[in-house]
């Protein structure tokens, strides 16, 4: 089953703009995490964040957590041509269960 | 650390065939491994769920008999797609969960996915 849902579907943006993509949840989780997927390629982790946390930052990227309204936002900042990818948000109920992932954001970045 | 393989990468077959795909965590053991799906510009969606030594758990909607998981082993699981039709045309992705220890068990890890072509 799929519970996340991410919004846009699809972004496009100038280079050196910031990007930001959001993934709402149905049911509790014990953490979210957001994967990137160049065109037919495999998924890339970017990012854990869990249920006791708020804010996350690595490098460009910055991912907040809202647990009341269930739902995660991840900003690229300064994106990059590289940048262009397909982004998902992926829920863990918990430690046993599989992740789940949303429908993702297809994420152009044009030079 | 923490690599999942999966073989082959891509592979073409014939309608009426099957194909396995072999998906292999190579620093690590697994004791749950995840088969997931994803059709052309469409998210991930799991297909099963197996544990080493026991027979896998499918999701609502996945036929067992024609998608065939055998978990043989802490590090090998197999997904035979038998009677291969062109709907089954597919980017497969095997994700392993490492075993509990200093890798933790919240963390999955992905293969670089097989993708099947069937003609």
């Amino acid at each position: 089953s799929q519970q996340g849902e991410e919004d846009p579907q699809a972004l496009s943006i100038q280079e050196g703009e910031n990007a930001t993509m959001n993934c709402s949840y149905k049911t509790s989780i014990n953490n979210l995490q957001w994967y990137r997927q160049n065109s037919g390629r495999g998924l890339v982790h970017l990012i854990l964040i869990r249920s006791n946390e708020r804010e996350k930052h690595s490098g460009r990227l910055r991912v907040t957590l809202d647990t009341s309204k269930k739902s995660s936002s991840l900003l690229i900042t300064a994106s990059r041509a590289a940048d262009t990818a397909s982004y998902f948000c992926a829920t863990k109920n918990s430690g046993n269960t599989p992740l789940v992932f949303g429908k993702g954001t297809r994420l152009s970045v044009i030079a | 650390g923490a690599v999942v393989s999966q073989h082959p990468s891509w592979v073409i077959c014939k309608s009426g065939t099957s194909v396995k795909i072999e998906c292999r965590s190579l620093d690590f053991q697994a004791t749950t491994m995840f088969w997931y799906r994803q059709f052309p510009k469409q998210s991930l969606m799991l297909m099963a769920t197996s544990n080493e030594g026991s027979k896998a758990t499918y999701e609502q909607g996945v036929e067992k008999d024609k998608f065939l998981i055998n978990h043989a082993s802490l590090t090998l699981s197999t997904l035979t797609v038998t009677s291969a039709h062109p709907e089954d045309s597919s980017f497969y992705i095997c994700s392993a969960r490492a075993r509990g220890g200093g890798r933790g068990t919240d963390t999955q890890y992905f293969g670089p996915g097989t993708r099947l072509t069937v003609l």
